[in-house]
């Protein structure tokens, strides 16, 4: 089955420690992205990703950095600088080549906590 | 600047009647708008979108929404809920940001649905 596939699916952080999320996805959609979820807060964009070997920051890039060598693997770091990194944090990626508007597809999501 | 309002952070129906999740939004140009589901710990599943045409636009599940273009309104509907229906529902507006120079989608901040059996 072709989808997204984010992990690990719970995560913990000790103060000073960079942590990575991983997403991958086979679906060969050019597109990818970060998002952060708070409750009450919907979501919120980190980095997004139009094309391999590029990335582009979000509204709430700070404290995190990523890559996208491959395609199929856009990596998210939460670095040491990120505060308040406990939430629920989301991948998603996108058909660019059909049309402008394609849905996103997202997964299961990575749930970070703060030792 | 685009934004979307979803005025209920909860709303709840009884099986058997009708459901309506309300959305407006605000963008420039022409909007391009979305509904989402997101069941707990899980990540966003998408229901359907309006692009151009109909204004009543059907999606997955027998949900359907109805744009209404002089309100600025994306209400999503279905004609009888399901207690499995019972969800967090995120509406999207797809719309371009100065900041980062690229259309990304824009979320407003969730109504959970229960419906009460």
């Amino acid at each position: 089955d072709g989808g997204i596939t984010q992990s690990p699916k719970y995560l913990f952080r000790k103060e000073g420690q960079n942590v990575t999320l991983s997403c991958e996805q086979n679906l060969n959609h050019d597109a990818m992205y970060w998002y952060r979820q708070d409750p009450g807060q919907g979501l919120r964009l980190i980095y997004y990703s139009q094309i391999v070997n590029d990335f582009q920051k979000g509204d709430i890039a700070e404290g995190y950095s990523v890559s996208r060598e491959k395609k199929e693997s856009f990596p998210l770091t939460v670095t040491s600088a990120q505060k308040n990194p406990t939430a629920f944090y989301l991948c998603a990626s996108r058909d660019t080549g059909r049309d402008g508007n394609q849905p996103q597809h997202f997964g299961d999501g990575t749930r970070l906590s703060i030792l | 600047a685009q934004s979307v309002a979803q005025p209920e952070d909860q709303v709840n129906v009884a099986e058997g009647n009708p459901l309506t999740v309300k959305c407006t939004y605000s963008v420039s140009g022409n909007p391009y708008l979305f509904w989402y589901v997101q069941y707990p710990n899980r990540g966003l599943q998408f229901l359907l979108k309006y692009i151009t045409g109909d204004n009543l636009v059907k999606g997955s599940y027998g949900f359907e929404a109805e744009f209404n273009k002089s309100q600025t309104s994306f209400h999503l509907k279905k004609p009888s809920a399901l207690v499995s229906d019972s969800a967090l529902y995120f509406c999207a507006v797809r719309g371009f940001a100065a900041r980062t120079g690229a259309n990304n989608l824009f979320f407003g901040t969730g109504t959970r649905l229960t419906v009460i059996p």
